[in-house]
């Protein structure tokens, strides 16, 4: 079975500069989970979905950040205008459904540097 | 607000002995209490999970210890590996939804 595949790998911007990250979730996993992981941190919740809907945003910083997905799939997670504290490790995950048992899993990230 | 504290930090141990790793949360609606396994380069992936109407939970050389009174719960290796080398994150959710991460342990199992 495929994992999570997300590109690119890495990125390096010039801060007020846009960005953009993909993900592909595990075939048939009806949520997707974006994760900043800065480093030397836990990643932290940006926005989950179900299917094509948001569930959560609550951290998401939306002045800047903005996230699709519009066909219940891929997904992709946008920063404009990218600040210098915006450099870390973007995680998407995905699992089957969002209950309480439901497994996480993660793909091997982007990792963004804004100079 | 820190949603979930773990501590140490940072942890050594030396082959064949137990690494504990500890955390403690506030919020008591949590209802999942997953650990993850961090090596570099890769994405967290999942190692065990428990639920708070659980006190101990057992998968071969890893066990979850959870203290619902006193609202924390801990990792332990035992017989650790060379191979375990890596950061730990405990995490916790409400219904599969909002997981919040510890700030990780980086292990280092010397052989």
């Amino acid at each position: 079975e495929a994992g999570v595949a997300q590109s690119p790998r890495y990125k390096i911007i010039e801060k007020r500069q846009s960005v953009a990250f993909w993900c592909n979730p595990i075939s048939g996993h009806a949520t997707l989970y974006w994760y900043q992981q800065i480093l030397g941190q836990g990643p932290k919740l940006l926005i989950q979905f179900q299917n094509n809907g948001v569930v959560d945003d609550s951290q998401l910083p939306k002045d800047r950040f903005s996230a699709e997905r519009l066909k219940g799939v891929d997904s992709t997670l946008k920063i404009q205008p990218a600040k210098l504290e915006d450099s870390a490790v973007y995680l998407c995950a995905s699992s089957l459904v969002a209950r309480r048992k439901e497994t996480q899993y993660f793909g091997p990230g982007t990792r963004l540097l804004v100079l | 607000q820190q949603q979930v504290k773990q501590s140490p930090q940072s942890l050594i141990v030396q082959k064949g002995g137990i690494s504990i790793i500890n955390c403690a949360y506030e919020n008591t609606a949590f209802d999942y209490f997953p650990w993850y396994q961090q090596f570099p380069g890769k994405g967290p992936a999942l190692l065990i999970a428990i639920r708070p109407d659980v006190s101990e939970k057992k998968e071969g050389r890893f066990t979850i210890s959870f203290n619902k009174s006193a609202k924390q719960f801990s990792l332990h290796i035992m017989d650790s590996q060379p191979g375990d080398s890596a950061t730990y994150f405990c995490a916790a959710s409400k219904g599969g939804n909002q997981f919040y991460f510890g700030t990780g342990t980086s292990l280092t199992v010397i052989p």
